[in-house]
Order: C-alpha cells, then sequence, then structure tokens
C-alpha cells in the first residue's frame, strides 16, 4: 500500500469553476501536510502547508485536513487558466522525508 | 531573495556513466533533500542533507550518494547509470526542524 494516494485524474473543468482535489494517506504518524502546483517541466512551487486538521485559507485557495479520516483535500475558487497545472499533495510526519502522491492534472478551459 | 537553483537544467548520459548534479539552496535554509521524479508520477525521496552529513535516506541504492558543503550546498551523485535513472531530480532546501521544502527548477537526466 501506498503511502499516499491521489487519483491522478486528468481532470478538466470551466474557468470560473470550484475545483476539489484530495489525498488520503495511510499513517497516522503523518503530521505536516503540503500542496504544490507543478507546471510542465517545472519544479514543484508550495502552494499551501499546514499542520492541523480543519481549514487554511490563502486567497483562492482552502486546504483542508482531517486527520481522522486520513484525508486531506485542496479547493480553489473562481479557477483560471493560469491553474491549469498538476497539482501534488505531500506528506510528512516531521522535519525530513516528504512522500508524495502521484499528482492529479488539472486543465481549466476559458 | 534568490530561490533554490541547480545546475544544469538538462543532460544526457549514457548507460554506465556517472553524473554530479548541482544544488544552491534558498537563503537562510540550511537543509537540502533531494527527489527523483519519473514522468508521471510524483518525487520519490533520495535523502537529505544537513551539517555536511547525511540525515535520512529513502529507497535507492547506494549508486546514489550525496554530498553537502559548508555553505549548504549540495551534490548528488549517480554512478553506473541505466535507463531507469533517466527522470526530472529535484532539490529542495528548508531550515533546520522544518518540514517546509521549497523546491528548485529540477535537472532532467536522459540516459541513453
Amino acid at each position: 500500500q501506498k503511502e499516499v494516494e491521489q487519483d491522478p485524474g486528468p481532470l478538466s473543468v470551466p474557468e470560473g469553476a470550484i475545483v476539489s482535489l484530495n489525498c488520503t494517506y495511510s499513517n497516522s504518524a503523518f503530521q505536516y501536510f503540503m500542496w504544490y502546483r507543478q507546471y510542465s517541466r517545472k519544479g514543484p512551487e508550495l502552494l499551501m502547508y499546514t499542520y492541523s486538521s480543519g481549514n487554511k485559507e490563502d486567497g483562492r485557495f482552502t486546504a483542508q485536513v482531517d486527520k481522522s479520516s486520513k484525508y486531506i483535500s485542496l479547493f480553489i475558487r473562481d479557477s483560471q487558466p493560469s491553474d491549469s497545472a498538476t497539482y501534488l499533495c505531500a506528506i510528512s510526519p516531521g522535519a525530513n522525508n516528504l512522500f508524495f502522491g502521484t499528482g492529479t492534472r488539472l486543465t481549466v478551459i476559458p | 531573495d534568490a530561490g533554490v537553483t541547480q545546475s544544469p537544467t538538462h543532460l544526457i548520459k549514457t548507460r554506465g556513466q556517472q553524473v554530479t548534479l548541482r544544488c544552491s539552496p534558498k537563503s537562510g535554509h540550511d537543509t537540502v533533500s533531494w527527489y527523483q521524479q519519473a514522468l508521471g508520477q510524483g518525487p520519490q525521496f533520495i535523502f537529505q542533507y544537513y551539517e555536511e552529513e547525511e540525515r535520512q535516506r529513502g529507497n535507492f541504492p547506494d549508486r546514489f550518494s550525496g554530498h553537502q558543503f559548508p555553505n549548504y550546498s549540495s551534490e548528488l551523485n549517480v554512478n553506473a547509470l541505466w535507463l531507469g535513472d533517466s527522470a526530472l531530480y529535484l532539490c529542495a532546501s528548508s531550515p533546520v526542524s522544518s518540514s517546509e521544502q521549497f523546491f528548485g527548477p529540477g535537472t532532467r537526466l536522459t540516459v541513453l
């Protein structure tokens, strides 16, 4: 069983839609949760970082963590064509290695 | 403030050769991690360096080795390259005791 499971998509939505991206994980020792955005052939860019259950909002992005269900989500409101990218969830037990999902490829259609 | 930088951008090698990739961390960061990202996959952790020592290692063979210098920059060395080593190699930096990692643009390695 993989440490982190993520639906690879692809996911296509019209501009302005709300996007929901999700990951599940297996190890309750994981304490830190991140979402990265990766454009084609580029390095991942950190979007959201959180370490507690609940919601964290930053502009159009909301990260949600449910530790009891081992489930994390990223919501994108008012999606834009520039949001088209691969979104990676990453989870860590501490200040060391990150375990990544496979990434969800998102396309926002104008 | 420069972010994480990596060199070279692209590299083509043949099977059996050796390669060295380089990384400079973000200013103020002293911990460097290396990841391998195959096409269509998420990054896989190779190892992490702190205070010039390997702090943790993922499930990669000894052909993968690294080094960290006193200025916190780092190198990844891969010996006896084979086709399966073709991937995007990512360097990430973070402050000590933080899991918040910032990635560089990566080095795309192609092994022929």
